[in-house]
């Protein structure tokens, strides 16, 4: 069946640094991603959507570029902060009224 | 505004014991949604309610039963609990479907044993 994957499940940075997460998804007819950042003890965190009639969407210090050619997708943080620690997940729409999520991808900020 | 508020934030039963996971939200959301998360295997949703007075079924269903009592609160039953529940248990709120960001609360950490 359809599907949302990560390529990399860990990920670490040094503090100041840009970081760069990555996922595949597997949905073709997808429309919709978001990605969310989930600290430890805490839910999912949403950061930012995109929708497929765009190919890059920016907010604050992080930027979400979707290629849809590729069926790729990337979260890209900027300065990267011990405060960014955390797994961030990829996630699209499923059957019904359902959300995907990727199984998640670890960054480490490191001083 | 808090938000999406669990509750109990941790709890511990014994198999064959039941319980009721509670979730309130404020944020005059339609849907609503109760997802487990466990290591390695992602969040993956159980039951959801796309509007006040109706409820289906997710990934995961079975071994649990839910309640829109109203358009603020849905609750998560377990009848028996079996030591494959341990797990922890979101609540998530959508302002309507799979199209918007789900906002989700920050848990209920359930060990059965």
């Amino acid at each position: 069946g359809e599907s949302v994957g990560l390529h990399l499940p860990t990920l670490s940075v040094q503090e100041g640094d840009n970081s760069i997460i990555n996922c595949a998804y597997s949905n073709s007819a997808s429309d919709y991603f978001i990605w969310y950042k989930q600290e430890s003890g805490k839910g999912p965190q949403f950061i930012i959507d995109i929708r497929s009639n765009m190919d890059k969407r920016q907010g604050q210090r992080v930027t979400v570029l979707l290629n849809k050619t590729v069926k790729h997708l990337s979260l890209q943080i900027a300065a990267t902060q011990p405060g960014d620690s955390a797994v961030y997940f990829c996630a699209e729409p499923g059957s019904g009224y359902a959300l995907n999520f990727g199984k998640g991808t670890s960054l480490l900020v490191t001083p | 505004n808090a938000g999406v508020t669990q509750t109990p934030k941790f709890q511990v039963l014994k198999t064959g014991q039941s319980m009721t996971l509670q979730c309130a939200q404020d944020m005059n959301h339609n849907s609503m949604y109760w997802y487990r998360q466990d290591p390695g295997m992602g969040l993956r949703l159980i039951y959801y309610s796309a509007s006040e007075g109706t409820t289906d079924k997710g990934e995961v269903p079975n071994g649990y039963n839910v309640s829109r009592l109203n358009k603020r609160e849905f609750s998560l039953r377990l009848e028996s609990a079996a030591p494959s529940q341990t797990s922890v248990y979101f609540c998530a709120t959508t302002l309507q479907g799979n199209n918007s960001p789900l906002h989700f609360g920050n848990g209920t950490r359930l060990t059965v044993t």
